[in-house]
């Protein structure tokens, strides 16, 4: 069983171009998270979503940052018009269902995509 | 992949009184990092060490790191029922981290 499965690992970007990460999650886990972190720093929440739905975006940058989960294909974690600040890895974790207290369920982490703007 | 490792992996309490967690881990670390994680919620991060750390204090929590036997504690004084969660240990280095499959911790009011 693979686990979450980034892409790309690495990925550097020119300021104002584009960038898409990709997670596919662990075969039979409907549920994916994204995480960012910045050098130096611990992990930061950004996005939770089940298929088709986003369920709780309360850590997404209000402007450029998207998020989506479609019913057949991996997550895309867009930053549009990417600045020197959006340099980071970002992390995707996925679970079979809820996860957290109770639900004993594991969070499965991703290995990252590492996204340097220059 | 997930090669740290908490214990324990549950741990109930009454509020008041204090929780320890533990954390052990296999590579060279350039930090180890606590988090937090509410029922189907994404993690929160508490408290960094660096590997060139002992022991860290913030607010009610007390991390200790040693390094020498690849482990770290998480101690919360005076627990309240608003800390029931999961813990997670995060070993990092410079370009990998590893994750613990958490400790969860529920404190009885």
């Amino acid at each position: 069983n693979a686990g979450v499965m980034q892409n790309p690992r690495h990925l550097v970007r020119r300021r104002g171009q584009e960038a898409r990460l990709r997670c596919s999650p662990m075969k039979g886990h409907s549920h994916v998270y994204w995480y960012r972190q910045l050098p130096e720093e611990g992990l930061k929440f950004m996005v939770y979503l089940q298929k088709e739905n986003i369920i709780d975006e309360s850590g997404m940058p209000k402007e450029r940052f998207s998020a989506e989960f479609p019913k057949e294909g991996p997550s895309i974690l867009r930053i549009q018009q990417v600045v020197r600040g959006d340099s980071a890895a970002y992390f995707c974790a996925s679970s079979p269902d809820r996860a957290g207290l109770g639900s004993g369920n594991t969070i499965y982490f991703g290995e990252g995509s590492w996204l340097t703007v220059v | 992949s997930q090669q740290g490792e908490e214990d324990p992996q549950a741990l109930s309490i009454q509020e008041g009184e204090n929780a320890t967690m533990n954390c052990s881990y296999k590579t060279s670390i350039n930090n180890l990092q606590w988090y937090r994680q509410n029922s189907g919620r994404g993690l929160v991060h508490l408290i960094l060490i660096r590997s060139n750390e002992r022991e860290k204090h913030s607010g009610r929590l007390r991390v200790t790191l040693d390094t020498s036997k690849k482990s770290s504690s998480l101690l919360i004084t005076a627990s309240r029922a608003a800390d029931t969660a999961s813990y997670f240990c995060v070993a990092g280095s410079a370009r990998q981290l590893t994750f613990g499959s958490g400790t969860q911790l529920t404190v009885l009011p």
